[in-house]
């Protein structure tokens, strides 16, 4: 059974960083093809992706934001870590991590998300 | 550039069948999809990958009453005796080299 849970702060100040943690289980991402991504959810608005993992530690970012964007893995920790610079007001957002099976394929699990409110 | 296109909302009567439409942008036409439902104030649910032939596979657990057929660079998510539980965001996800895109979403209403 395959989960994923994200951690981080509930508050955040502008300009300060943003760290979430995604804890999962039921898989590796050490397994070939597997990846580890982060979508956000501003309130009442569409799903935006925002970056990739994958087992070869192989890295993708959504072109918009890649300047500000960091993902890591510790494959032995079961754990992905996302880092967004400068937050904004703007990037308050519910912040999901999910699993996907393979770079040709959806994604088929998801987190229950982490809700990150920007304000000073 | 990879898009998605959806209708922004939805509506339908318990018990009736609804079919939502994912566009794929120009050029696109042959990519393989990915559903997700997103019940209110809920995480995302994934609910099937559906490929350009129309051929799709469900995720665990979901029901028969939902199914994907595709034409052309459309894409479609039909359910069937709608149930007041389905009242729901319906997402379309697709991916392309190094990228993932969704659609805006569509807002289902059962009425």
């Amino acid at each position: 059974q395959i989960t994923l849970k994200e951690s981080g702060p509930t508050l955040v100040k502008p300009t300060q960083t943003l760290t979430l943690t995604c804890t999962f289980s039921g898989f590796s991402l050490s397994t070939s093809g597997v990846g580890v991504g982060w979508i956000r959810q501003p309130p009442g608005k569409a799903l935006e992706w925002l970056a990739l993992i994958y087992w070869d530690d192989d890295k993708r970012y959504s072109p918009s934001l890649k300047s500000r964007l960091t993902i890591t893995k510790d494959t032995s920790k079961n754990q992905v870590v996302l880092t967004m610079t400068n937050m904004d007001p703007v990037d308050t957002a519910t912040y999901y991590c999910a699993h996907r099976p393979g770079p040709r394929g959806p994604i088929d699990y998801w987190g229950q998300g982490t809700l990150v409110t920007v304000s000073s | 550039q990879l898009v998605l296109t959806q209708s922004p909302s939805a509506s339908a009567s318990l018990g009736a069948s609804v079919k939502l439409t994912c566009t794929l942008s120009s050029g696109h036409s042959s990519y393989a999809i990915a559903w997700h439902q997103q019940q209110p104030e809920k995480g995302p649910r994934y609910l099937m990958k559906l490929n350009s032939d129309g051929s799709h596979s469900k995720g665990d657990g979901i029901p028969d009453r939902f199914s994907g057929s595709s034409s052309g660079a459309e894409r479609y998510l039909t359910i069937s005796s709608l149930q007041s539980e389905d009242e729901a965001d319906y997402y379309c996800q697709t991916w392309g080299t190094g990228t993932v895109v969704f659609g805006g979403g569509t807002k289902l209403t059962v009425l």
